[in-house]
């Protein structure tokens, strides 16, 4: 299975911030990487798709880049929102995986 | 826009299996490849496999022996049965087109005696 790593694991900040978190694969997954924000009790939303195309419906302060085995999903100017969980995932090879999540909280 | 909606028992008893049914609402279910995804309390996201139209189907390896997905066209629903579960099958279950973007709500399943 390709592992997923995310870092870092949680980061505090403030609205208005910018925010990246990284993604790496164990191995190369082309640019097959969506990024998902998810709050309890919801269901997870698509942000991004392969890598750096932005989901329709989702603002502009969200983007996505890198190929291979390294990603980052950057959010330009935090909104009260935008305080959550955020995912990776490779859908290059099955088993499909998951980052084990970032969480995004006010400080 | 597409709805998806799981429904099943939340308790089921250990060795027992799981049954879920996601019903699709709003869009064409031929179009896509859909998914089971599971989630254990405090920890991430785990892929159970998915289901095309036509009855196609690929499962997570680590689950493979205990799993069915199968789909029902005329209802538009596909289901996930997950059998001789344990404690460690307790999660939110998730249907999903992870592709397209759409996810059910999930629904929280316990294992408990």
């Amino acid at each position: 299975d390709i592992q997923m790593t995310q870092s870092p694991s949680s980061l505090s900040a403030s609205v208005g911030d910018s925010v990246t978190i990284t993604c790496r694969a164990s191995q190369s997954i082309r640019n097959y990487l969506s990024w998902y924000h998810h709050k309890p009790g919801q269901a997870p939303k698509l942000l991004i798709y392969g890598a750096s195309s932005l989901q329709s419906g989702v603002p502009s302060r969200f983007s996505g880049s890198g190929s291979g085995t390294d990603f980052t999903l950057t959010i330009s100017s935090l909104q009260a929102e935008d305080f959550a969980t955020y995912y990776c995932q490779q859908s290059d090879s099955l088993p499909w995986t998951f980052g084990q999540g970032t969480k995004v909280d006010i400080k | 826009q597409v709805q998806l909606q799981e429904s099943g028992p939340g308790l089921v008893k250990p060795s027992e299996t799981l049954s879920l049914t996601c019903t699709v609402s709003g869009g064409s279910f031929r179009s896509y490849y859909w998914s089971w995804i599971r989630q254990p309390p405090g920890k991430g996201l785990e892929w159970i496999g998915y289901i095309y139209y036509s009855g196609s189907t690929n499962y997570n390896p680590s689950l493979k022996s205990r799993v069915t997905i199968s789909v029902d066209t005329s209802k538009n629903q596909f289901s996930l049965k997950l059998s001789s579960v344990t404690a460690a099958d307790t999660a939110v279950y998730y249907c999903a087109s992870t592709s397209a973007g759409y996810w059910g709500q999930g629904t929280l399943v316990t294992v408990s005696s």
